[in-house]
């Protein structure tokens, strides 16, 4: 089963309205860490935003926000007032933190185009 | 302060060849990782070190692939003999191991992206 399950391939935006990227993820670990990556067309890959398991709130950074719904298992990430500097792919990944493995999980990834 | 610095950022070479990609994680990180980017598996993890000792290498495709990290400011990935299916984005990332999860976050490098012809 996939750990990471990107499910929108391509998403469009207008530039300065909200966008919501989609994340679900599967695990039995009971602490594990959650997240986003950008990676524009030059090809870095860009530390976004983190959520952990036992996070109380919903994680933000800037224009980023994560919305995360532990029972569902989702993590989706919310970029407001979309610029056109945020077309880009974006990456969700997880660590299980419960079995010491460093290692992150990559979901498939989302194509995010802002349209002026 | 410096990135991940990868070297070198492009290489094309031809199948048979010797590849050898470097990786200068961030000073004070004691985690690194070798991840791959391909368009049909996505980014999958390589190999990581822990204090320069390798800790999980199940995702490393065949003995054509080893990693070293014989210090901590420096690691390499080499493929011998390279074929055209390790045409791909070589991602090198580093982390550092607190108890604080949040800076265990991974900082990636520019990426080296090899074809092999």
């Amino acid at each position: 089963a996939q750990k990471i399950t990107q499910t929108q391939p391509g998403m469009f935006v207008q530039e300065k309205e909200a966008v919501t990227l989609d994340c679900t993820y599967d695990t039995s670990d009971p602490s594990y860490g959650l997240f986003w990556y950008k990676q524009p067309s030059s090809g870095e890959m860009i530390f976004l935003i983190y959520q952990g398991s036992y996070d109380q709130q919903n994680a933000t950074e800037g224009r980023y926000s994560l919305n995360f719904q532990k029972a569902r298992k989702s993590a989706n990430l919310v970029i407001s007032a979309s610029q056109l500097g945020d077309s880009a792919m974006y990456f969700c990944a997880m660590r299980e933190d419960y079995t010491g493995r460093r290692a992150l999980t990559f979901g498939s990834g989302t194509r995010l185009q802002v349209q002026p | 302060d410096a990135g991940v610095i990868q070297s070198p950022r492009h290489e094309v070479t031809e199948m048979g060849q010797e590849v050898t990609l470097r990786c200068k994680p961030i000073s004070g990180h004691d985690y690194l990782f070798w991840y791959r980017q391909t368009m049909m598996r996505g980014l999958e993890l390589l190999i990581y070190f822990n204090n320069n000792v390798p800790i999980d290498d199940s995702g490393m495709p065949e003995d054509r692939f080893s990693a070293k990290m014989p210090n901590a400011s420096f690691s390499t990935l080499k493929i011998q003999p390279s074929e055209p299916r390790d045409s791909a984005v070589y991602f090198c990332a580093s982390s550092t191991g607190s108890q604080l999860k949040y800076q265990e976050t991974q900082y990636f490098g520019p990426g080296t992206r090899l074809l092999v012809l």
